[in-house]
């Protein structure tokens, strides 16, 4: 049963334009949300991430969104650059339980192009 | 530079030649982690440590060992690989006050 859905695995978007991500989850303890972007050969870095009781948090051109009754959430990218062209994880965590283990997506290949 | 490192970055090898990855961080960091990522089935947890001499299993845990003698350092052993072990692995570590983890390079293995 896998926990953490990302529904979409590549998005393909024009240079300048809007990338919306998505990620669904079934468990509703997860109160702790992260995303990560992974560039080929190298390991996932931390791009932004949500708490539970906010529906929105904002890092320059990235954007989380949080709808908690509909355990979704998503990651909007405004303006898309070439540079931003890379593997997508969505990830939960419940930070009372297994040490704030994460549970991760599958990944969403982003290509933006010039 | 804080950062995780991975050794080695590549590795083949034959089925049931033991081997170990080793992973360091220079954070001081409480929690390690080791993940492997498969085609279609995302980052699954194989073992994790809350610190030194504390380790628990992850989702994924049958054919791996590790160990925590020091807080930096966290290596994942394979006593006996296996083909079906052949992934991409990552070692991860994050601070007791935040849920962000930081990643190594990754170490791609293959068994034949």
């Amino acid at each position: 049963d896998q926990q953490v859905k990302q529904n979409s695995p590549s998005l393909s978007v024009q240079e300048g334009r809007i990338s919306i991500l998505n990620c669904d989850y079934t468990n509703s303890m997860f109160d702790y949300f992260l995303w990560y972007k992974k560039y080929p050969a190298e390991g996932p870095t931390f791009l932004i991430s949500i708490s539970s009781i906010k529906d929105k948090n904002e890092d320059g051109r990235f954007t989380v969104f949080l709808n908690k009754s509909a355990k979704h959430l998503s990651l909007h990218i405004v303006p898309s650059q070439p540079g931003d062209s890379a593997v997508y994880f969505c990830a939960a965590s419940s930070p009372n339980t297994n040490a704030g283990k994460s549970t991760f997506g599958d990944g969403t290949t982003l290509t933006v192009k010039p | 530079e804080a950062q995780v490192t991975q050794n080695p970055r590549y590795l083949i090898t034959v089925t049931g030649k033991k081997l170990t990855v080793t992973c360091s961080q220079n954070m001081n960091h409480e929690y390690m982690s080791w993940y492997r990522q498969d085609p279609g089935l995302g980052l699954r947890q194989i073992y994790y440590s809350m610190n030194v001499e504390v380790t628990d299993k992850g989702d994924v845990p049958e054919g791996y060992k590790v160990s925590r003698k020091e807080k930096r350092n966290f290596p994942l052993i394979l006593e006996s690989p296996s083909p079906n072990q052949t992934s991409l692995y990552f070692c991860a570590s994050r601070g007791h006050d935040g849920y962000e983890q930081y990643f190594g390079p990754g170490t791609r293995l293959t068994v034949t």
